[in-house]
């Protein structure tokens, strides 16, 4: 059973960088396709980007270039997603998603709230 | 980009009655391989997404059989048979053909019992 685990909630002010994790377990975590999906308060599903691990490049979707950038560690098994320049409007749920059929989101974390806030 | 189109917004739905839920993309979901990534998620509140159906109409694993996906192209859609309790929750269509350069989200459709 693959399960994906990510760090605990971060307040952030203005202006600041937040980096979170997702650990998987209990699959072939290289080969996994993981997106990283984020939830405003109240609102629908955005997606952010995606990272293969075997092959360690991200991509991203047009709003976040420059701001976005998604890694992943195979020695860990574990996928970060790292957000700068943050404002208010990031105020989010973070999850990943993933596994090993590419933009299917087979599983998903249990999700980060990030709060932007001064 | 695809823009994935989701109707109705909210379904209030009697307990027992069926639930129909649309999904339309701005351009086909076939893929080169022949498949359409086209995914069901449901999100219970204050839950993570789950997915419940993929490739049009794969069930997952330990999804009820009353949960029902079907379509092609650029229409599809999601039929529980017939509503329980647990069902409340928002329901999303998901586009993954374009994925690693993409990958987009229907509204969201808010099913609640009556």
């Amino acid at each position: 059973q693959v399960q994906l685990v990510q760090s605990g909630a971060e307040l952030k002010k203005p202006g600041s960088s937040v980096k979170v994790s997702c650990k998987a377990s209990g699959g072939s975590f290289s080969r996994y396709g993981i997106s990283w999906v984020r939830q405003a308060p109240g609102q629908g599903l955005e997606w952010m980007g995606g990272i293969i691990p075997y092959f360690g490049v991200g991509n991203y979707a047009q709003k976040f270039q420059g701001r976005l950038t998604i890694t992943a560690d195979e020695s860990t098994n574990t996928a970060y997603m790292e957000l700068s320049s943050l404002r208010s409007e990031d105020t989010a749920v973070y999850f990943c998603a993933g596994g090993p059929n590419y933009g299917e989101n087979d599983y998903w974390g249990q999700g980060t709230l990030v709060t932007v806030s001064s | 980009d695809v823009v994935m189109t989701q109707s109705p917004v909210s379904l209030p739905v009697t307990l027992g009655q069926p639930a129909s839920i649309s999904c339309r993309s701005s351009q086909s979901l076939v893929y080169s391989d022949g498949n359409t990534y086209l995914t069901w998620l449901q999100q219970r509140p204050g839950q993570s997404p789950r997915r419940l159906i993929y490739k049009v109409s794969n069930r997952d694993s330990g999804v009820p059989d009353r949960f029902s996906g079907s379509g092609s192209g650029t229409d599809f859609t999601l039929k529980i048979s017939r509503v329980e309790a647990e069902d409340v929750g928002v329901y999303y269509c998901m586009e993954g053909t374009h994925w690693p350069r993409g990958l987009t989200f229907g509204g969201g459709t808010k099913v609640e019992i009556k």
